[in-house]
């Protein structure tokens, strides 16, 4: 159980343009995802934590225009890139919460994106 | 505010020796503690986690780790390393007492040698 999926896998786009990663919770309701992103040979960043059917709170520093998240439902979080530019070019990863068992972050395989 | 250190960026080890990866935390409340392992281009999988209880923790794959309170340290162990435990290791923290979010480490990586 707790098996948490994202595409696509890896990415690449032209600058200027959106990508939409997908965040979904398999066997289990996420009432809370989180966005993270890691650049080479670094830890993880926590962008951003959505609860199902609220806003997302963004940690500082983050443009919540620019990386918009959306929490439709207890299994899908999505996270679009808007404009995207070279600088946005990262590893994205998100995790889903659920309760009782699933009261833990359970981590996707994340996303590479190539923005060029 | 949390934090946490993993004071190595990297940690060589021969085959069939023992592994240890450093951690430290510093949180307000009660520490919920955990290690990830992450290999390239993939996401993170969870090796195990202490939240209450008996201080030495097992986890997945033979890990281990000892939660020890007065020097505020999680470190990760392994008795007998073997080649494809080389990966990169996270330490992270949680406030049991506050909020959902996890803050971690710096991440060692573990190179075991044949």
């Amino acid at each position: 159980g707790a098996v948490v999926s994202q595409h696509p896998s890896w990415v690449i786009c032209k600058s200027g343009t959106s990508v939409k990663i997908e965040c979904r919770s398999l066997d289990f309701q996420a009432t809370t995802m989180f966005w993270y992103r890691q650049f080479p040979k670094q830890s993880l960043m926590l962008m951003a934590t959505s609860n199902e059917g609220s806003k997302a709170t963004y940690e500082q520093g983050v443009e919540k225009d620019k990386f918009l998240i959306n929490h439709a439902s207890l299994t899908l979080s999505t996270l679009t890139v808007t404009s995207a530019h070279p600088e946005d070019s990262s590893f994205y990863i998100c995790s889903a919460r659920g309760i009782g068992r699933y009261n833990e972050q359970f981590f996707g395989p994340g996303t590479r994106l190539t923005v060029l | 505010a949390q934090s946490v250190a993993q004071p190595e960026d990297q940690v060589n080890v021969a085959e069939g020796n023992p592994l240890t990866v450093k951690c430290t935390y510093s949180v307000s409340g009660n520490p919920y503690l955990f290690w990830y392992v992450q290999y390239p281009n993939r996401g993170l999988q969870f090796l195990l986690k202490y939240i209450t209880g008996d201080n030495l923790v097992k986890g997945s794959y033979g890990f281990e780790a000892e939660f020890n309170k007065s020097q505020t340290s999680f470190h990760l162990k392994k008795p007998s390393a073997l080649v494809s435990d080389s990966a990169l290791y996270f330490c992270a923290v949680r406030d049991g007492a506050a909020g959902n979010k996890l803050t971690f480490g710096g991440g060692t990586r573990v190179l075991v040698k044949p």
